[in-house]
């Protein structure tokens, strides 16, 4: 168990609807990561959050959006879903001990991740 | 953009070494080179990571070169549980505006 929470497991919606995952990181961890894994994309990685703010941008489609909450709990909305959305999606949570730059660098701790369905 | 590439799949054998290596360019001068493993319906959990030379642990050893344009990483003794999918994590150099590259993935096979 990695003390990264995610919410729901499971998810199945239609076109065009508009879906809410939600992210708990460990405890003490103020980054937090998402994550959109299909089988012919690998691992891509979408925004990260640091105690709130928005630290870093990936490959985030405009339909998807974030936020970190104040007690650091995170979650990713997805609207106008088209089948191309279904995959699995996973959070994850770092301590980030240094501040900046080196992102890579941070140890991160993945959840179970949410798996979507788009019909 | 920084980029990365690795091998889609390797396979071996109960007790041998296996190296599997990402090459990346156009990463962070400063940041580190991390590599994750995953199991299939579950997320990457950290193996190691390094800046350049060699850096070794409990489960691996990762290998850097001078000029940090590629990465091996090492398994020593592989065993049937080291069947997983194996990731490099690269920092991305350009910009205000940093991303994660994850590579491709490797999918390694132990046979018995």
């Amino acid at each position: 168990d990695s003390g990264v929470t995610q919410t729901p497991k499971h998810l199945i919606t239609a076109t065009g609807q508009r879906v809410t995952l939600r992210c708990s990181p460990r405890s003490g961890d103020l980054s937090v990561y998402w994550y959109q894994q299909s089988l012919d994309q690998g691992l891509q990685f979408l925004i990260q959050y640091y105690n709130g703010e928005e630290r870093a941008k990936g490959n985030i489609l405009e339909r998807f959006s974030a936020q970190q909450f104040p007690d650091l709990h995170s979650e990713l909305n997805l609207s106008s879903l088209e089948l191309g959305d279904s995959a699995l999606y996973f959070c994850a949570s770092s301590r980030d001990p240094t501040s900046g730059r080196d992102i890579a660098k941070n140890i991160q701790y993945f959840g179970a991740g949410t798996r979507l369905s788009v019909l | 953009l920084a980029k990365t590439t690795q091998p889609i799949s390797m396979d071996s054998y109960e007790g041998q070494e296996v190296n599997i290596t990402c090459s990346h360019n156009n990463i962070a001068t400063n940041d580190y080179i991390t590599w994750y493993q995953q199991f299939p319906s579950q997320g990457p959990r950290f193996i190691i990571q390094g800046y350049k030379t060699k850096v070794t642990n409990e489960v691996a050893s990762l290998f850097i070169p001078a000029d940090r344009k590629s990465s091996t990483l090492s398994l020593p003794r592989v065993s049937l549980s080291d069947t997983a999918v194996y990731y490099c994590l690269v920092g991305d150099k350009g910009g205000n505006n940093r991303k994660l590259i994850w590579g491709l993935g490797t999918s390694l096979a132990v046979n018995p």
